[in-house]
């Protein structure tokens, strides 16, 4: 089956710093990739998403890239802000039959003034 | 326009006794699915449906769990009876057609459970 591997967090980072979280997948045929977003105390919440190979999604200023041939969809910010402290998921689609998306474990992101 | 809504936020109960969740998802969504998420760990699909036809359930632990959607909009996730390993908060989602590849879901606040 599916599977995501995200990098592990928490990430700590200060104001303005640069975000890399990693994402690599397994999926069977020609997945969309989505990153999901769940702030403190809210629920998921769809940050980006891409559908096939060399599309870029954005977002609030959050970009990943989708990478056939490395199967990744890293994600980064230029900029982050304390506001973006909360939980990111990686989460591949399958492409046989009926969608359904393998969500990673979550990176937790910390930023600090 | 109206977020997926879920209830209780929040229930504690001990293990063996029942407990039911309750789901209405975006109107007009026509995919509807459930979630269990463990606490540091992403969630994982239980049971997904179309209407009110259920399109995988294969992750459900059918001896304890149950859903249903009778009438197509909302939707019940029961468990009889819990046990300790049942804590998790369970997500509820919906998508507006089939749940294909490009399809966005929409989630819900989630109904944090604790089984003592």
């Amino acid at each position: 089956g599916d599977s995501v591997t995200q990098m592990e967090g928490p990430v700590t980072l200060s104001e303005e710093a640069f975000l890399t979280i990693n994402c690599t997948y397994t999926a069977t045929g020609y997945p969309s990739l989505f990153w999901y977003v769940q702030y403190p105390g809210e629920g998921l919440q769809l940050l980006l998403k891409a559908t096939k190979a060399d599309d870029k999604g954005s977002n609030k200023g959050f970009e990943a890239t989708y990478r056939k041939e490395t199967t990744s969809f890293h994600l980064e910010k230029g900029s982050v802000q304390v506001s973006d402290s909360a939980v990111y998921f990686c989460a591949p689609s399958s492409s046989g039959g009926s969608y359904i998306p393998t969500f990673g474990r979550g990176t937790s992101l910390i930023v600090h003034p | 326009e109206a977020g997926v809504a879920q209830s209780p936020r929040y229930k504690i109960i001990e293990k063996r006794q029942s407990v039911a969740f309750w789901c209405n998802p975006i109107s007009g969504h026509a995919t509807l699915y459930w979630y269990q998420q463990i606490l540091g760990q992403g969630p994982k699909l239980l049971i997904q449906f179309q209407n009110n036809g259920v399109v995988d359930d294969s992750q459900l632990p059918k001896d304890r769990f149950s859903a249903e959607r009778l009438k197509g909009v909302d939707s019940t996730l029961k468990i009889q009876p819990a046990k300790l390993e049942d804590s998790a908060v369970y997500l509820c989602a919906s998508s507006f057609r089939s749940g294909g590849l490009q399809e966005t879901q929409y989630f819900g606040p989630g109904t944090r459970l604790l089984v003592l």
